[in-house]
């Protein structure tokens, strides 16, 4: 059972375009984070969440907490070639797990 | 500061061989979380170790085993290797046990079972 879903798989955008990267679940989280993941290293904690309809800017990216603390959005404006990578969402139910998601495969164009 | 660093950063096993993967934590975090990732999914969550006990544990058989030492770093022990195993294995390391603080990630052992 995959208990965090995101949407789309995978996304291919020119240099400059905004887009919105989604992560859902029929689950409740106490917190969510999202991280970015580049080919051969390991997933780079981005921000983390915990307030239910919680909002947090960080530069270009735009990170939101639904208000039942079950699904949260990513939007990056103008997209640049070093946004490329995996995002990953992670949600965790209690202390004790932590969650991913499906991931989110970006590849901004120059 | 010190990252989290892992070893090897490739291997090649034989389905049926052990393997035993290692990991140095952060500098200053006591806790060390063990995650599988296979090609095009999202980490899964295998066991977490804080002060040298296992403190939560993944849908992982008992051929997944661990070990934390008093220095904090970690083994992640996989016997009767299967060619599901195949996989890049990530190892997290944070400050106090759970997930209420951040993970730092380690870049990875890829390895392949054959």
């Amino acid at each position: 059972t995959q208990l965090l879903e995101q949407s789309p798989q995978f996304l291919s955008i020119q240099e400059g375009e905004n887009l919105t990267v989604y992560c859902n679940s029929s689950s409740v989280f106490s917190s969510l984070q999202w991280y970015r993941q580049e080919p051969g290293e390991g997933p780079v904690l981005l921000v983390t969440v915990v307030t239910g309809g919680e909002v947090k800017k960080l530069k270009r990216l735009t990170f939101q907490f639904g208000d039942a603390r079950k699904d949260s959005s990513l939007h990056i404006t103008a997209a640049q070639p070093g946004d490329t990578g995996l995002y990953l969402c992670a949600g965790a139910p209690g202390a004790n797990n932590l969650f991913f998601g499906t991931g989110t495969r970006l590849t901004v164009i120059p | 500061e010190t990252g989290v660093t892992q070893s090897p950063t490739h291997l090649i096993k034989t389905r049926g061989q052990q393997v035993t993967l290692r990991c140095s934590s952060q500098s200053g975090h006591n806790t060390v979380s063990w995650y599988q990732q296979a090609l095009g999914q999202g980490p899964q969550f295998i066991f977490q170790y804080y002060r040298e006990e296992e403190n939560g544990r993944g849908n992982f058989p008992p051929r997944f085993s661990g070990l934390q030492f008093p220095n904090y770093s970690s083994e992640l022990n996989v016997n009767a290797l299967e060619l599901d195993d195949s996989a890049l294995y990530l190892c997290a390391s944070s400050l106090g046990q759970g997930f209420t603080s951040p993970l730092h990630f380690g870049n990875g052992t890829r390895l392949t079972v054959t």
